[in-house]
C-alpha cells in the first residue's frame, strides 16, 4: 500500500530561522512528488513538482528536494506570510496520495 | 500557475436536500479532474477520479449514489451531494490536471449540512 508520512506534524520558527520539513514515501512507481501550500479554509496552491531522485527545485524562500525515500522542503529564512500547512503527494498512475501536512508557523 | 475554480465556496443547506458543486478549469482543458473531502486538521482524501466523458471512478468507501459526478465538458466537473445529512458536512475540494501533468486545485466548497 502507497504511504506518504510528514514530519513534524507542526512546527515553530522565529522569523529568519531556517529549518527543514520531510515526507517519506513508501510507493511502487513514483510518477511525481508535490508540494503544496494550504491556508485555512483555501484549497492548495501548488508549489512544486520533483519527478527523480536528485532532483531540486527553488521558488523564493522554499527549496525542495527529492531522494528514493524522502523529499525535504527547505525554507530559508522564513517569514511570517510563510505561516501555512504544507502538503506532500506522490502521484502512484494516476492518482495522488497526501501526506498528513505539516503545520508551520513562523512569529515575528 | 493554473487556475481552478470552484463554485460555491460556502453553502448551508438543510438535511435531506440535495447540493452541486462546480469545478471549472478556466484557462486549460482538464480531461481529468479528481474530488477529495478534508475534515478539520486532516489531510485530503480523494473521493473519485472524473474523466470528461465517462463515468467518474470512485474510491473504496465513497457511495456512488450519493455523491455524483458529472464531466459533461473539457472545463467542467460537478459534484452533487444527494439527501445531504450533517455528517457530510465538509470541505469539498477539486483538481483538474493540466495538458502537461500538472495539478491544480480548487479554492475548495465547504459544505454545511443543518
Amino acid at each position: 500500500e502507497d504511504q506518504v508520512t510528514q514530519s513534524p506534524e507542526a512546527l515553530r520558527l522565529q522569523e529568519g530561522e531556517s529549518s527543514s520539513l520531510n515526507c517519506s514515501y513508501t510507493v511502487s512507481g513514483l510518477r511525481g512528488l508535490f508540494w503544496y501550500r494550504q491556508d485555512p479554509g483555501k484549497g492548495p496552491e501548488f508549489l512544486f513538482t520533483l519527478y527523480s531522485a536528485g532532483e531540486e527545485k527553488e521558488k523564493e524562500r522554499l527549496k525542495a528536494t527529492l531522494t528514493k525515500k524522502e523529499s525535504f522542503l527547505h525554507i530559508t529564512a522564513p517569514k511570517p506570510e510563510d505561516s501555512a500547512t504544507y502538503l506532500c503527494a506522490v502521484r502512484v498512475r494516476s492518482r495522488l496520495t497526501f501526506g498528513e501536512g505539516t503545520q508551520l508557523t513562523v512569529n515575528p | 500557475g493554473a487556475v481552478v475554480s470552484q463554485h460555491p465556496s460556502r453553502v448551508i443547506c438543510k438535511s435531506g436536500t440535495s447540493v452541486k458543486i462546480e469545478c471549472r478549469s478556466l484557462d486549460f482543458q482538464a480531461t481529468t479532474m479528481f474530488w477529495y473531502r478534508q475534515f478539520p486538521k486532516q489531510s485530503l482524501m480523494l473521493m473519485a477520479t472524473s474523466n470528461e466523458g465517462s463515468k467518474a471512478t470512485y474510491e473504496q468507501g465513497v457511495e456512488k449514489d450519493k455523491f455524483l459526478i458529472n464531466h459533461a465538458s473539457l472545463t467542467l466537473s460537478t459534484l452533487t451531494v444527494t439527501s445531504a445529512h450533517p455528517e457530510d458536512s465538509s470541505f469539498y475540494i477539486c483538481s483538474a490536471r493540466t495538458p502537461d501533468g500538472e495539478l491544480f486545485f480548487g479554492e475548495g466548497s465547504r459544505l454545511t449540512v443543518l
